[in-house]
């Protein structure tokens, strides 16, 4: 089957720390795995995505590569800041059905 | 571009009562759209997902229902809510090949 395993939160940094959330994942086929952020009392934004094993994705100074050797796709800042603060979560869609698959979540809180 | 509505932003209703929440997508056609929650501090739980109107897949038996009148509509509703229905229900949207799903603010609702 499906599914996705993130590491278990609360994280908190001092800012300028390197952030690293590790994530992997079972699925058949071959997937395309994203990371969705959450700021309080907002809605899931797209963060990154990567669609084939190898890609890295990346956007505002976070990163995730595709592993497929090792199915995993950790997410990576080398200097967080405060406004980083906010709920992370890995996904996976197996492009075989209409379905996505999420990761159960990881708070990240940056301390100036 | 694409934008994804929902409404109301916050609703507090007693147990008994009905429920209706909207969500709405501009800019796309023939979209996928699904129903999550999330009660407070936890991951996010499919309820319903469509690929066209008229069209409802539910994930989870529960005493809520989902409707699609129309192509960019999709409304979540409930006879007589439940305490335990309480959360933060977010819509979503896909293209109809379902590769990136992209959520809508929120509505977050409590049961009293």
């Amino acid at each position: 089957g499906n599914s996705v395993t993130q590491m278990e939160g609360p994280v908190t940094l001092s800012e300028e720390a390197f952030l690293t959330i590790n994530c992997t994942y079972t699925a058949t086929g071959y997937p395309s795995l994203f990371w969705y952020v959450q700021y309080p009392g907002e809605g899931l934004q797209l963060l990154l995505k990567a669609t084939k094993a190898d890609d890295k994705g990346s956007n505002k100074g976070f990163e995730a590569t595709y592993r497929k050797e090792t199915t995993s796709f950790h997410l990576e800042k080398g200097s967080v800041q405060v406004s980083d603060s906010a709920v992370y979560f890995c996904a996976l869609n197996s492009n075989t059905g209409n379905q996505f698959y999420f990761g159960t979540g990881t708070s990240l809180t940056v301390i100036p | 571009s694409q934008t994804i509505h929902q409404w109301p932003a916050t609703l507090v209703q007693p147990v008994g009562s009905p429920l209706s929440l909207e969500c709405t997508v501009e800019g796309t056609s023939n979209p996928n759209l699904y129903w999550y929650r999330q009660a407070a501090g936890r991951g996010l739980q499919l309820l319903f997902y469509s690929v066209g109107i008229g069209q409802i897949s539910s994930e989870v038996p529960q005493n809520l229902s989902a409707s699609r009148p129309q192509d960019r509509q999709f409304i979540l509703s409930s006879k007589k809510l439940l305490l335990s229905d309480s959360g933060f229900y977010l819509c979503a949207w896909s293209g109809s090949m379902g590769e990136t799903q992209y959520f809508g603010p929120g509505t977050r609702l409590l049961v009293l």
